[in-house]
């Protein structure tokens, strides 16, 4: 098993919908990333969480240390925000960052 | 500041070729990863350095592998006798240092493919 996992692994979506990815893990972490990867290989962070909740234009990221589960969400969904989304986790023990296999999101006009 | 660079962009090489990467991060950053990623998958972990100690290699990392950051600045990724498993993207990230949680910064990675 994976020490970190997402779901969905592919998401499609009409402009518009509110979209949801979810992160689970299972190690002790400092702190959690999501990440976008385009087509191209360029990642970019979007957030980084260590409790609670950020708000970013569109994107919203939560996380329950309690549960160790992380959620991402797209309000109003647009064809750019077509990508692939990644969770990582910084691990509190080994200190490097653990990434999950990524959501690939497609948005449609 | 232009943000963590990586060259070259792209490498196609035959098989038993030694190819290096580079990578330049943030100056200032001390922490430095190297990542290999492949079609349809996560990042996977290769290396770190804090300046210009390497603290941990991953078993993917076999004896082709290795990587260098000798002045605490930039990074060296050298793979000896390239297999054609090896074509992957390369993926080399910076941050200061990752235990008070600072953002981390990727590169463009280095596309290996191996004919």
């Amino acid at each position: 098993k994976n020490e970190v996992e997402q779901s969905p692994q592919n998401l499609t979506a009409q402009e518009g919908e509110f979209i949801t990815i979810n992160c689970s893990y299972s190690v002790g972490i400092s702190a959690l990333h999501w990440l976008q990867q385009h087509p191209g290989g360029g990642i970019v962070s979007l957030f980084m969480l260590s409790s609670g909740k950020k708000k970013h234009g569109r994107l919203i990221a939560t996380i329950n240390i309690q549960e160790k589960h992380s959620s991402l969400h797209i309000t109003a969904s647009h064809p750019r925000d077509s990508a692939v989304y990644i969770c990582a986790v910084l691990s509190y023990n080994t200190d490097k960052l653990i990434f999950g296999t990524g959501t690939r999101l497609q948005v449609f006009p | 500041d232009t943000g963590v660079s990586q060259d070259p962009r792209h490498k196609i090489t035959k098989r038993g070729q030694n190819v290096t990467f580079r990578c330049d991060p943030i100056s200032e950053h001390n922490r430095l990863y190297w990542y290999r990623q492949t079609l349809g998958q996560g990042p996977e972990f290769l290396t770190y350095f804090q300046n210009e100690a390497q603290l941990e290699k991953s078993r993917l990392l076999s004896d082709r592998f290795s990587a260098e950051r000798p002045k605490g600045s930039f990074s060296t990724l050298e793979i000896q006798r390239t297999e054609q498993g090896d074509s992957a993207m390369y993926l080399c990230a910076s941050s200061l240092r990752a235990n008070s949680g600072n953002t981390i910064y990727f590169g463009e990675g280095s596309w290996l493919t191996v004919v």
